[in-house]
């Protein structure tokens, strides 16, 4: 069965600190992946997706095939990053499957 | 990316009754689609709506709980039928966002959501 896992329904660190943001996937076959992000009383959004290899406010997510694993890392937390994340996954198809989420809190 | 437009952004509601969510795209889309969010859990997705057809619904989503109307191709409604409590969710319209990269085809653009309460 196709499934996205964040194991981290809350994630709290210290403003400076490096953090990594947990997402396995389930599927058999070529995924294209995703995190969005959604910050206080704003509306879901991309942040970044796996084909870009691109770095977005200071995030990078690599996708490793062989631990099924897209995990989202920055080095250097910042206060503004507080916000809920979401992994999602695609098919190929229509449907996007999304993960939990995990709120992550990043105290001054 | 497109921009979309829903409405209401929240309600209360009483159990038994029906309400109609709209979603408004500022440009033409294939498809449009229904997400719910539950308190505390992801984003499920309920149906794809398709201009001139009828829409696509997930499993453990049916037609006579969530009605979908897709008149054009910038505008959908979702109905959430006969509410319970359960139906208590935040339901979201989201469109593939426009992007240069034909790869960018599978990025969702969301609305702001649609908060309902159902008591």
């Amino acid at each position: 069965a196709q499934r996205v896992t964040q194991p981290e329904k809350l994630l709290s660190v210290f403003k400076g600190a490096p953090v990594e943001l947990k997402c396995n996937y389930s599927y058999s076959g070529s995924p294209e992946l995703f995190w969005y992000v959604q910050y206080s009383r704003q509306r879901l959004q991309l942040l970044l997706r796996h084909i870009s290899r691109e770095s977005i406010k200071g995030f990078t997510a690599d996708l490793n095939k062989g631990e099924t694993s897209f995990h989202l890392k920055k080095p250097f937390a910042q206060e503004e990053d507080s916000a809920m994340y979401y992994c999602a996954l695609n098919t190929g198809g229509f449907k996007t499957i999304f993960g939990a989420g995990t709120r992550l809190f990043v105290k001054a | 990316s497109a921009v979309i437009s829903q409405k209401p952004s929240r309600d209360i509601c009483q159990r038994g009754t029906s309400l109609t969510i709209q979603c408004q795209v500022d440009s033409q889309v294939t498809m449009m689609f229904w997400y719910r969010q539950q308190p505390g859990q992801s984003l499920t997705l309920i149906a794809t709506a398709n201009q001139g057809s009828e829409a696509t619904y997930e499993s453990g989503f049916v037609i006579d709980k969530f009605p979908i109307s897709r008149p054009n191709l910038t505008f959908s409604t979702l109905t959430v039928s006969n509410m319970s409590p359960e139906d208590s969710s935040i339901y979201l319209c989201s469109v593939r966002a426009a992007m240069k990269e034909g790869s960018g085809a599978n990025v969702l653009t969301f609305g702001a959501g649609s908060r309902l309460t159902v008591l």
